[in-house]
């Protein structure tokens, strides 16, 4: 069974300053892995995903992640947030099951930035 | 035009009733989700659909009652609601063959249910 670990709750950070969120994941298969971000009172939305080929992938809104196959980590960077940073984000993990992806998710970690 | 759309987007209902909340997805995609997010924000799988097929059913008590009429429809029934049932609920849907399979899922924006 699959099973992601998001290890903060919550981050605050000050506006501009540079951010990690960790990510950690156990699975005995190749995997897909995915940050997802959920602003306020909203449903989920697709930040970032590796499939494969570079370990280093980013999003367009200036985020990004980086593969670690040796430590099991996906953690998300972002150099300098903004106050629209704000927002719930989710690490998850893809496993292939009965045709179905099924995404396994952490736990959360609320980023809060402040101006 | 939502690409994956949820009604109603709140309800909130007394113990014991029977609630249905609906789900629809423009996408072409084949495979359909009901996730489950308590108050402390936990996602869960529920069910997943494919081509109307019953594909993953993870331990949910049988007052949960999914139904596909079409590849692009996933409703959920409620029967008999209790106040643990209170929670967003999110659909979601995916293409799930060949290369196109990216494990991505589409999320709708929930449907947030209150049992009092």
């Amino acid at each position: 069974a699959q099973s992601v670990t998001q290890l903060d709750s919550q981050v605050p950070v000050f506006e501009e300053a540079p951010v990690e969120l960790r990510c950690n994941y156990s699975s005995s298969v190749s995997v897909y892995l995915f940050w997802y971000v959920q602003y306020p009172n909203q449903g989920l939305q697709l930040l970032l995903k590796y499939l494969s080929g570079s370990t280093l992938v980013e999003s367009i809104n200036g985020f990004e992640a980086e593969f670690n196959k040796s430590q099991t980590s996906f953690h998300l960077r972002k150099p300098s947030v903004h106050i629209s940073d704000t927002a719930e984000y989710f690490c998850a993990v893809s496993e292939v099951k009965n045709a179905g992806n099924m995404l396994t998710f952490g736990g959360g970690t609320r980023l809060m930035v402040k101006p | 035009d939502t690409a994956v759309s949820q009604t109603p987007k709140y309800l909130v209902t007394q113990m014991g009733n029977d609630k249905s909340i609906k789900c629809e997805q423009n996408l072409g995609h084949d495979t359909m989700y009901w996730y489950k997010q308590d108050s402390k924000k936990f996602l869960k799988i529920m069910f997943s659909y494919n081509n109307k097929e019953l594909i993953i059913n993870e331990t949910v008590p049988n007052r949960f009652s999914p139904k596909s009429p079409d590849k692009a429809h996933l409703n959920l029934h409620i029967n008999s609601l209790e106040l643990g049932d209170s929670a967003v609920y999110f659909c979601a849907s995916s293409l799930s063959y060949g290369t196109l399979n990216t494990g991505e899922l589409f999320f709708g924006e929930g449907s947030r249910l209150t049992v009092l």
